[in-house]
């Protein structure tokens, strides 16, 4: 099984600013790996695919990066309804599919 | 447009099972590019797969739960259930199910979702 992780567990930032997240692996899943937004009383929307494609209707602020083990979502002009839990999931060992612990990026 | 809804008991006593089942529309189960799976999230936890099921093939379970899970399509009434048995306390959880992508044989990412079902296990 494939362990993903995720940094910082608590991201305090600044409407306007910009929001790094980073994510893990614990072995190569190649660019296949997946980011997710979800708010509080909501399911995960899906934001990324393959490492960097936007899913539709994702705003362009929003970009990720990376591949192999080592993956980052940047979220540039952070706008008050950006403030939430983000999840990255690897889809390369199917069986089981792993997520991450998730990143809460909150008001600072 | 893809949407999904979870429907099921909204309580269910230890050592029961929890049976779950989602209503697919706008496509139909018999979709050679999707996938359908159940995810769970414990309240304030992080995501956990339960497992998947290709309308036509075998379904796939999360090693950790598989002695307790089963997936199965209802081509019919489009629609997908669970049935995870002798649940536990440390089976409360909101439940989602999920469609996920299928390229090339393979299952990817979710991209659409339920709005999910919370199932507390309790006496």
């Amino acid at each position: 099984e494939i362990v993903m992780t995720q940094s910082p567990a608590t991201l305090s930032v600044s409407p306007g600013e910009r929001a790094i997240l980073s994510c893990r692996a614990s072995q190569s899943v190649r660019s296949n790996l997946a980011w997710y937004q979800q708010k509080p009383g909501q399911a995960p929307r899906l934001l990324i695919y393959g490492a960097s494609s936007r899913a539709t209707g994702v705003p362009a602020r929003f970009s990720g990066s990376g591949s192999g083990t080592e993956f980052t979502l940047t979220i540039t002009s952070l706008q008050s309804e950006d403030f939430a839990v983000y999840f990255c999931q690897q889809y390369d060992d199917w069986f089981p599919f792993t997520f991450g612990p998730g990143t809460k990026v909150d008001i600072k | 447009q893809l949407q999904l809804q979870e429907s099921g008991p909204g309580l269910v006593k230890p050592s029961e099972t929890v049976s779950l089942t989602c209503t697919v529309s706008g496509a139909s189960i018999v979709n050679i590019n999707y996938y359908w799976g159940w995810i769970r999230q414990p309240p304030g936890k992080g995501l956990e797969w339960i497992g998947s099921i290709y309308y036509s093939g075998s379904p796939h379970y999360n090693p950790s739960l598989k002695s307790r899970v089963t997936i199965s399509v209802d081509t019919s009434e489009n629609q997908f259930s669970l049935n995870l048995n002798s649940v536990t306390a440390a089976d409360t959880a909101v439940y989602y199910c999920a469609g996920h992508r299928r390229i090339a044989a393979a299952p990817y990412y979710f991209d659409s979702w339920g709005q999910g079902t919370l199932v507390p296990v309790s006496s």
